[in-house]
């Protein structure tokens, strides 16, 4: 099975810092990749898919980008809104492997 | 609105199994695949499986076959996670998920049931 390796596993920056994540498969999975927003004690929400397609309703400073085995998603200025944990997931086909989250903390 | 609603909290003891429920509204349910993911506490996501309705065939994360099923019933638009031989380690808040695709069980998962606790305990 494809593995998902997420880094780093929690930052804390400050408020309107750019922030990256970088997510990372053990074998090419193309554009098949989701990201998700998980707020303590909240559902998970679907933030990107196709590695760089927004979910409707996501701020634009939310981004991803990649293909193949490397994937980032970026906070383009980080809001106290923003601290959850972030997941990548892989789509392409069964098993549907997330990341080990990131946890975003604000400074 | 795609709208996925679970059944309550369950406690359950060491060896027992439980069976959670996941009803959808406000959308096609037969041939949309629909996923279970589970959350240990301050744990990350784990995948568990999924099935569409419409094919009726379920397909498992390695890690859980053997002892979850996945079932769903088109007449009622429910679908239903069993598992079995539960232990401590499987306290966990257990979540459906319907995934963005027709008749592929792949897919990202767009809409979240509100989640389920499930707590082993003897």
């Amino acid at each position: 099975d494809i593995q998902m390796t997420q880094s780093p596993s929690s930052l804390s920056a400050s408020v309107g810092d750019r922030v990256t994540i970088t997510c990372r498969a053990s074998q090419g999975i193309s554009n098949y990749l989701a990201w998700y927003q998980q707020k303590p004690g909240k559902v998970p929400k679907l933030l990107i898919y196709a590695a760089s397609t927004l979910q409707s309703g996501v701020p634009s400073r939310f981004s991803g980008s990649g293909s193949g085995t490397d994937f980032t998603l970026t906070i383009s200025s980080l809001q106290p809104e923003d601290v959850a944990t972030y997941y990548c997931q892989k789509y392409n086909s069964a098993p549907l492997t997330f990341g080990q989250g990131t946890k975003v903390e604000i400074k | 609105q795609v709208q996925l609603v679970q059944s309550g909290a369950e406690v359950k003891k060491p060896g027992s199994s439980v069976k959670v429920s996941c009803k959808a509204s406000g959308g096609t349910f037969s041939s949309y695949a629909i996923s279970w993911v589970r959350q240990a506490p301050g744990q990350g996501l784990e995948w568990m499986g999924g099935i569409i309705p419409i094919f009726g065939t379920a397909n498992y994360a390695q890690k859980f076959q053997g002892r979850v099923t996945i079932t769903a019933d088109e007449s009622t638009s429910t679908a239903y996670m069993e598992l079995s031989s539960l232990r401590s380690e499987d306290t966990a808040v257990y979540y459906c998920a319907r995934g963005s695709l027709h008749y592929d069980s792949s897919g990202y998962l767009q809409h979240w049931g509100q989640g389920t606790l499930v707590t082993v305990s003897s």
